[in-house]
């Protein structure tokens, strides 16, 4: 089974810090992503990854930054928090191999972000 | 950004229940995959299909792709209060870009 684990299941940060959302995945999987997850408003990418040190800015990148020094793993860096990036952060990975490309995306368990 | 519109929004319904979610574009998708997320975890991957007209089931769960490949079904039979959660589709458009567009979602309650 496809494992995906995000460093925190819940994080409570004040205005201004700097934060890291870490995700692992075990799957050997060259593609990764970052969403945030609002009420009303689904599901929004913001960063994802094809390949290490590659990133791509996704729909709402802005406050944000990646890291992907690793295949297997992929940062969130929230580089001053604010409130309204208080979400549910879901980190995802799916496959990508030669010409064949997975839309299939296999999701972490989410961190719940509260930004006071 | 291609728009997957997903109705109903919200349903709520009874034990042994009948329903189906429906999943609509305007653009063509080579691939339509469904998930559902339960409260407080992430999305978990049911079903991807690929082929216009395709039929797909999952214990309960009927899962259709439609014949011009622009809209998908999922209809569960008999709903228990295991299947709350939402229910997301995502599509991969033909031609476009490889990440997949999400629709917002049905939020499906079943009460015992």
């Amino acid at each position: 089974d496809v494992k995906v684990t995000q460093s925190s299941r819940y994080l409570v940060k004040r205005t201004g810090e700097k934060v890291f959302l870490e995700c692992v995945q075990d799957m050997d999987h060259e593609n990764m992503f970052w969403y945030r997850q609002d009420p009303g408003l689904g599901l929004r990418l913001i960063y994802f990854s094809y390949d290490v040190k590659m990133k791509e800015k996704g729909d709402i990148p802005e406050g944000y930054s990646v890291s992907r020094e690793k295949k297997e793993r992929f940062s969130l860096i929230l580089e001053s928090a604010s409130t309204n990036q208080t979400s549910m952060y879901l980190c995802a990975s799916s496959e990508h191999t030669g010409t064949s490309f997975s839309y299939e995306q296999y999701f972490g368990p989410g961190t719940r972000l509260t930004v006071t | 950004t291609q728009l997957l519109e997903q109705s109903p929004q919200f349903l709520s319904i009874q034990e042994g229940e009948n329903l189906t979610v429906y999943c609509n574009s305007s653009s063509v998708f080579s691939s339509l995959q469904w998930y559902r997320q339960e409260p407080g975890e992430g999305p978990v991957l049911l079903v991807t299909v690929v082929t216009g007209g395709e039929v797909k089931k999952l214990k309960r769960l009927t899962f259709q792709f439609g014949d011009a490949r622009k809209d998908s079904s999922l209809h569960i039979t008999a709903a228990q209060p295991g299947d709350t959660g939402l229910y997301l589709c995502a599509g991969a458009s033909t031609g476009g870009s490889y990440i997949p567009t999400f629709g917002r979602g049905t939020s499906l309650i079943v009460h015992p």
